[in-house]
């Protein structure tokens, strides 16, 4: 199985501050016939189901805000909240989904500093 | 507007069987891979299984911890996916959620999510 490891596990950023979560997959998840990343970010908030932010590690879904950013290719990658908004308090997963078996990173716990 | 309902959770004690249900609607439910995803309280997110659409075979792929007492099947006639668990664990106890995977438009990560269904197993 592809291992996916974010890293910090917890960040406290002040309102208008950049947070920046890293994740990391055990091999590349980069997609040949297209040369992209098969990798998500997800937002999930408190009682909510989660919600996809990113996909092929850079391209935002419809309707999330441009102060999110994913970046990063192969084995590493970044999510970025430019100005850490009250709003996105919330837990963030990155995601494979190159292998048939899927995998989510642990976690990053994003809080108000 | 795509919508998926989970349901079949509730309380069942260990070693019994418990089939869960997802329809779907708002989106061409046959073209799309299905796939389970659940949550112990507290704790992270873990795929557990997944159904490819007919075009690809309708095969499945599990979880290592999952795989021989979970089943993931479809029924496209009533755009409702299941997951049929066996032989319940208390670490089985989560919100199960469904979740679109794949579709005709290609792998873009799981853009739809159920509000997911409880599972507790305990004696």
């Amino acid at each position: 199985d592809i291992v996916m490891t974010q890293s910090p596990d917890s960040l406290a950023v002040s309102l208008g501050e950049r947070a920046t979560i890293n994740c990391k997959s055990s091999q590349s998840v980069l997609y040949s016939s297209n040369n992209k990343n098969r990798l998500a970010w997800y937002q999930q908030k408190p009682g909510q189901p989660p919600k996809l932010l990113i996909y092929w590690a850079s391209t935002r879904e419809s309707g999330v805000p441009d102060r999110f950013t994913g970046s990063g290719s192969g084995t590493d990658f970044t999510l970025t909240i430019s100005s850490l908004q009250a709003e996105d308090v919330a837990v963030y997963y990155c995601q494979q989904y190159y292998s048939p078996l899927r995998t989510f990173g642990q976690g990053t716990k994003v809080e108000i500093k | 507007e795509v919508q998926l309902v989970e349901s079949g959770g509730g309380f069942i004690q260990p070693g019994r069987s418990l089939r869960l249900s997802c329809t779907a609607s708002g989106f061409t439910f046959g073209d799309y891979a299905m796939s389970w995803v659940r949550q112990a309280p507290g704790k992270g997110l873990e795929w557990v299984g997944f159904i490819r659409s007919k075009t690809y075979g309708g095969t499945t792929e599990y979880a290592a911890s999952v795989r021989g007492r979970f089943t993931v099947s479809r029924d496209d006639t009533k755009s409702t996916a299941y997951l049929q668990v066996n032989s319940l664990k208390t670490e089985d106890t989560a919100v199960y959620y469904c979740t679109g995977d794949c579709g005709s438009d290609g792998c873009r990560g799981f853009g739809y999510w159920g509000q997911g269904t409880l599972v507790t197993v305990s004696s």
